[in-house]
């Protein structure tokens, strides 16, 4: 089992739609949680931290369960900015970048 | 403020040949990474360095791969002598802070595009 899983998509959802994403973690003894975004032939960048709680940052909200091992980004009313390459990041004595989830939002 | 530098951000070479790679990290950061990129793998984290001392290369692929960080503000990853399943997208990040706690934000630079033919 990878460490760190996604769905790589594509997920298409038109303008204005709701989408979430999850990602699965193998090692129970995680310790941080992270989502950053990739453009296409850029860098990634960080777009938000996840923490225990639940965190919410505009149209973005993270949760984490770690009973079932997994967190999610969850995007409300998407922008066609918001096409790119989701990353989860956990960390565990070092950091794991999971392979991303392409979102497209369509007009 | 200048962001992490690195050069070339292109680069074609021919199996055999030796390519460096260079990083300059943020002023004032302590750690530093170097990824690779691939369709097939993502992100993979090769090396990080805390303070200009390597603290983790079990991610560098094999012994044709090495990395230096000389000092604060330069580090350098070199592939000698490059194959063509090298071909990726390297990438350098500093962070203020790492694996002891801080803030844990990487900031990437724009990457290295290597392809080797």
């Amino acid at each position: 089992r990878k460490e760190v899983e996604q769905d790589p998509g594509p997920f298409n959802v038109p303008e204005g739609a709701t989408v979430a994403f999850n990602c699965t973690y193998s090692n129970s003894a995680s310790q941080s949680f992270f989502w950053y975004r990739q453009d296409c032939r850029k860098e990634p960048k960080l777009l938000m931290s996840v923490y225990s709680s639940g965190n919410e940052d505009g149209r973005f909200t993270a949760q984490l369960n770690r009973a079932s091992q997994y967190i999610s980004l969850l995007i409300r009313d998407s922008k066609l900015s918001d096409s790119a390459t989701y990353l989860c990041v956990v960390r565990y004595q070092k950091v794991t970048f999971g392979t991303g989830t392409k979102l497209q939002v369509i007009p | 403020d200048a962001g992490v530098i690195q050069s070339p951000r292109h680069e074609v070479t021919e199996m055999g040949q030796e390519v460096t790679l260079r990083c300059k990290p943020i002023s004032g950061h302590d750690y530093l990474f170097w990824y690779r990129q691939t369709m097939m793998r993502g992100l993979e984290l090769l090396i990080y360095f805390n303070n200009n001392v390597p603290i983790d290369d079990s991610g560098m692929p094999e012994d044709r791969f090495s990395a230096k960080m000389p000092n604060a503000s330069f580090s350098t990853l070199k592939i000698q002598p490059s194959e063509p399943r090298d071909s990726a997208v390297y990438f350098c990040a500093s962070s203020l802070g790492g694996l002891a706690g801080g803030s844990y934000e990487q900031y990437f630079g724009p990457g290295t595009r290597l392809t080797v033919t």
